[in-house]
């Protein structure tokens, strides 16, 4: 069965570097996303991507961080500069079809477990 | 705004019935999911109802919607020890973006 998949799966930086998140969504699919979870509390929407652009975001998704489908399978979130507070584990999900009177299920991958020192 | 709220803890037996109740504040809510989180693992969609529905069964999972009162209800028939699980509440309203509950972690007792 076709999966989103994300690398890496663990990864631990320095407060202030730059990471980038990657993601292969599954590969019909149109609709793009990226959550988080940080421990012990929900899983919050970052952003969401389609056509090349984002469509919404989140009052967390502010200028440190952006989103990039380099090429025709990849997807990525890129945090600047990375704060204390910005340790998560990072969802990226993908569908088909974005509009609300359509069937849509949201796919999510494994996450990356992003652990800022 | 919009939230979901779950309990945070369920018990059953192996072989019982479990109930996992999920309620949200989003009138406009149009899908209603259940996702599944195993230790370690990504978020697994287990289910989902459309919002004009009031149950859908899928083997041994039953989901109840009732819309008037905003609640929504999964019942896992059987439980065994592999449904040993977060089970994450979440509803999609007027935008693209999904609300989620804080999960309910079940344990399944032998």
């Amino acid at each position: 069965e076709p999966e989103v998949t994300q690398t890496p799966s663990h990864q631990v930086t320095q407060m202030g570097q730059e990471v980038i998140l990657r993601c292969v969504p599954i590969s019909n699919h149109l609709y793009f996303y990226w959550y988080r979870q940080i421990l012990g509390q929900k899983v919050e929407f970052l952003v969401s991507f389609y056509n090349n652009e984002i469509s919404e975001k989140s009052e967390i998704f502010d200028d440190q961080f952006s989103v990039e489908r380099p090429d025709g399978s990849n997807f990525t979130l890129k945090i600047r500069s990375t704060k204390l507070e910005d340790s998560a584990m990072y969802f990226c999900a993908s569908s088909v079809e974005g509009r609300r009177t359509t069937n849509e299920k949201l796919f999510f991958g494994s996450g990356t477990q992003l652990s800022v020192l | 705004g919009e939230d979901v709220e779950q309990s945070l803890f369920l018990s059953v037996r192996e072989g019982d019935s479990s109930v996992i109740n999920c309620t949200y504040t989003d009138s406009s809510s149009t899908y209603l999911y259940w996702y599944k989180q195993e230790p370690g693992a990504g978020l697994q969609l287990l289910t989902y109802i459309f919002s004009n529905m009031d149950m859908k069964q899928d083997q041994r999972l039953t989901v109840l919607l009732n819309k008037k009162d905003k609640h929504l209800s999964l019942r896992i028939a059987d439980t065994q020890t592999g449904d040993s699980a977060i089970y994450f509440c979440a509803e999609r309203g007027s935008s693209y973006k999904l609300i989620f509950g804080s999960g309910t972690r079940l344990l399944v007792r032998p």
